[in-house]
């Protein structure tokens, strides 16, 4: 079975600086896609970027981007000048064809003015 | 639209109450999802529903009863639940389930508390 990994229960960045969210996955498929969903203390969990397997560019959205080592299975998300509005808890999910959503156990982040 | 739409937002029942959580999409997707989550942890999967028919049930206990009277509406309805069922209930879509492509949208939730 899928498996999704974030071995960082909590994590802090000041204010403008950059901060990377670690995440490791296991599958024996070789076309999926990864993604980092953030969810504020507001709730609604919103996606922040994706990745398809089968490219290799490292996908970004304006200050968010990723780090994505196929063979390794890891799948970082890179968050650059950071912002209050970043706080929020971060998962990492994995799907691929005919499969549902793994998600990973989160990572909080908190930005320190 | 990319919104998906849940009531109530907070919901407070006892344990011989019946009460129902709705959930609405118009984004035209044809899977939706009735998730729970626990303070501080994932989601965990309960229900998926295929063109409106259900794909997956995940062992929940028959207290939960899910229905999708149509593409655009999910209903959870719940009776004689127990104070451990309190938590956040997340309505999700996506465009079909078995592709590879489709993201999930999630709704704000309903904070169930069963007392």
């Amino acid at each position: 079975a899928q498996t999704v990994t974030q071995s960082q229960p909590e994590m802090s960045v000041q204010e403008a600086e950059t901060v990377t969210l670690s995440c490791t996955y296991d599958t024996s498929e070789s076309d999926y896609y990864l993604f980092w969903y953030k969810q504020p203390p507001s709730r609604q969990m919103i996606l922040v970027i994706r990745q398809e397997a089968y490219k290799q560019q490292n996908a970004t959205e304006n200050r968010f981007s990723v780090n994505f080592q196929k063979a390794a299975k890891s799948f970082s998300l890179k968050i650059s000048d950071s912002q209050l509005g970043d706080a929020a808890m971060y998962f990492c999910a994995y799907t691929s064809y005919g499969q549902n959503f793994v998600f990973g156990p989160g990572t909080r982040l908190s930005v320190l003015p | 639209d990319t919104e998906v739409t849940q009531t109530p937002k907070h919901l407070v029942m006892g344990m011989t109450n019946k009460k129902s959580l709705k959930c609405e999409q118009h984004m035209g997707h044809r899977a939706m999802y009735w998730y729970k989550q626990k303070a501080k942890k994932p989601p965990e999967l309960m229900f998926v529903y295929s063109y409106e028919k259900l794909s997956i049930n995940e062992s929940v206990p028959s207290r939960f009863s899910p229905e999708c009277p149509n593409s655009s509406l999910l209903n959870l309805h719940l009776h004689a639940l127990q104070p451990e069922d309190s938590a956040l209930y997340l309505c999700a879509s996506s465009q079909v389930t078995g592709a590879i492509s489709g993201e999930l949208f999630f709704g704000e939730g309903s904070r169930l508390t069963v007392l």
